[in-house]
């Protein structure tokens, strides 16, 4: 069974630009987060999304979007980048929504903005 | 609140038990999860509590007092591939939504 998948891998951007990442769970698996990843600040829930709707969301400014397509593949998208968003973005991948669901993260991609 | 508070760093000698405290605000208490990451990749889930008690799986076993706020993960018999960061994540609310401590690394010395 294929793992979570997220690409690209590695993303250098400048300040100002957009970018989009993306996120295919486990085979089956309808539930998708994204978390930031950085030094400071550590993990950072971002969103969740599942059967295409976002379920909850954090603390993040409205230029951090996200959505789900059918096939439970999701994309999160950065507009109008800072240079504070350098950072490791994760995506979890789960069966279900709640209870003992564990969360199987992908390897992430790092964001380098400059 | 969502403060979830764990210790920076520990050093343990291989062969030698670690425990890994983690303590957190007590509303809206829905599960507690460790996860272990390596350097430079991705969290690997460890343990999942939402009962009191203790949860073992093999060498790493984990408690849970939610009147407490607190959790600890417990390592036994050190191996060097333990070295890495265990990170303590709470969910409050339903779905999966996480909030995780800063990560505490465990550094495994021969």
């Amino acid at each position: 069974k294929a793992g979570v998948t997220q690409t690209p891998r590695y993303l250098i951007k400048t300040r100002g630009q957009q970018v989009t990442l993306s996120c295919s769970p486990i085979s089956g698996h309808r539930s998708v987060s994204w978390y930031q990843q950085t030094p400071g600040q550590g993990l950072q829930f971002l969103f969740e999304y599942f059967s295409e709707t976002q379920r909850n969301k954090g603390n993040f400014p409205g230029r951090f979007s996200g959505r789900q397509f059918s096939n439970s593949r999701s994309e999160m998208n950065v507009s109008t980048l800072e240079l504070g968003d350098s950072a490791l973005y994760l995506c979890a991948s789960s069966s279900g929504h709640g209870g003992d669901t564990e969360a199987f993260f992908g390897q992430g991609t790092r964001l380098t903005v400059v | 609140g969502q403060n979830i508070d764990q210790p920076t760093e520990m050093t343990a000698t291989e062969g030698a038990i670690v425990q890994i405290n983690c303590t957190y605000q007590t509303s809206g208490f829905n599960g507690l999860f460790w996860y272990q990451q390596h350097a430079g990749e991705a969290p690997t889930f460890l343990s999942y509590n939402v009962l009191d008690g203790l949860e073992e799986k093999g060498r790493f076993s984990s408690f849970l007092s939610r009147s407490k706020g607190y959790s600890y993960l417990l390592l036994k018999e050190l191996q060097m591939k333990d070295s890495a960061s265990y990170l303590c994540a709470v969910r409050r609310t339903a779905g999966n939504k996480l909030t995780f401590g800063g990560g505490t690394r465990v550094l495994v010395k021969p």
